[in-house]
């Protein structure tokens, strides 16, 4: 079946560093890859999606790229803030499939 | 509002009781998806409907689980005789059409349940 594997979090930075999570998928078609963000309390919010190989994903300075060779969709952002921690969902959908998530990988970004 | 309203936001029940989590979702939106969030961990899939029909029901963990959408709006998420292990977040989504499209998913911020 279907499967997201992420990177394992914390992932600590500081102000203005780069950020790279981590995506891999498994999957028997050719899935729309996404990534969904959840800060505390609330639910998730799509981030960016691409729905083909080596399309890339953009918003608000995040970025991902879908590459099917390496089935990844790695997550980057080229200076975080405070604002940007969170957590961190990749997900895929196969053809008349549902959402499946990976385990979310929390992000943490000080001053 | 114009999001998806999910309610109550949190509910604690004891062991044994009857819940029911209502999802309010965008209007107009054709399908509906309910998942279960443990903590620390990912969504999973529960229920899907298109307008009225449920299509999917493959992630209901048990047949204490029931959920309904019978006017193709408004949700309702059913748990029998609740068991400590149906603690968890429950997220509601909807999109605008059916399963088979790429038209993104909007989350509610969900119904945190705790079994006592």
């Amino acid at each position: 079946g279907d499967s997201v594997t992420q990177m394992e979090g914390p992932v600590t930075l500081s102000e203005e560093a780069f950020l790279t999570i981590n995506c891999t998928y498994t999957a028997t078609g050719y899935p729309s890859l996404f990534w969904y963000v959840q800060y505390p309390g609330e639910g998730l919010q799509l981030l960016l999606k691409a729905t083909k190989a080596d399309d890339k994903g953009s918003n608000k300075g995040f970025e991902a790229t879908y590459r099917k060779e390496t089935t990844s969709f790695h997550l980057e952002k080229g200076s975080v803030q405070v604002s940007d921690s969170a957590v961190y969902f990749c997900a895929l959908k196969d053809g008349y499939s549902t959402l499946t998530f990976g385990k979310g990988t929390m992000l943490l970004v000080s001053p | 509002g114009a999001g998806v309203s999910q309610s109550p936001r949190y509910k604690v029940a004891k062991r044994g009781q009857d819940v029911a989590l209502r999802c309010d979702p965008i209007s107009g939106h054709v399908s509906l998806f309910w998942y279960q969030q443990a903590l620390g961990q990912g969504p999973e899939f529960l229920t899907y409907f298109q307008n009225e029909a449920q299509l999917d029901k493959s992630g209901l963990p048990s047949d204490r689980f029931f959920a309904e959408r019978p006017e193709g709006s408004v949700s309702t998420l059913k748990i029998q005789r609740t068991q400590q292990e149906d603690s968890a977040v429950y997220l509601c989504a909807s999109s605008l059409e059916g399963v088979a499209s790429n038209q993104p998913q909007h989350f509610g911020d969900g119904t945190r349940l705790s079994i006592l």
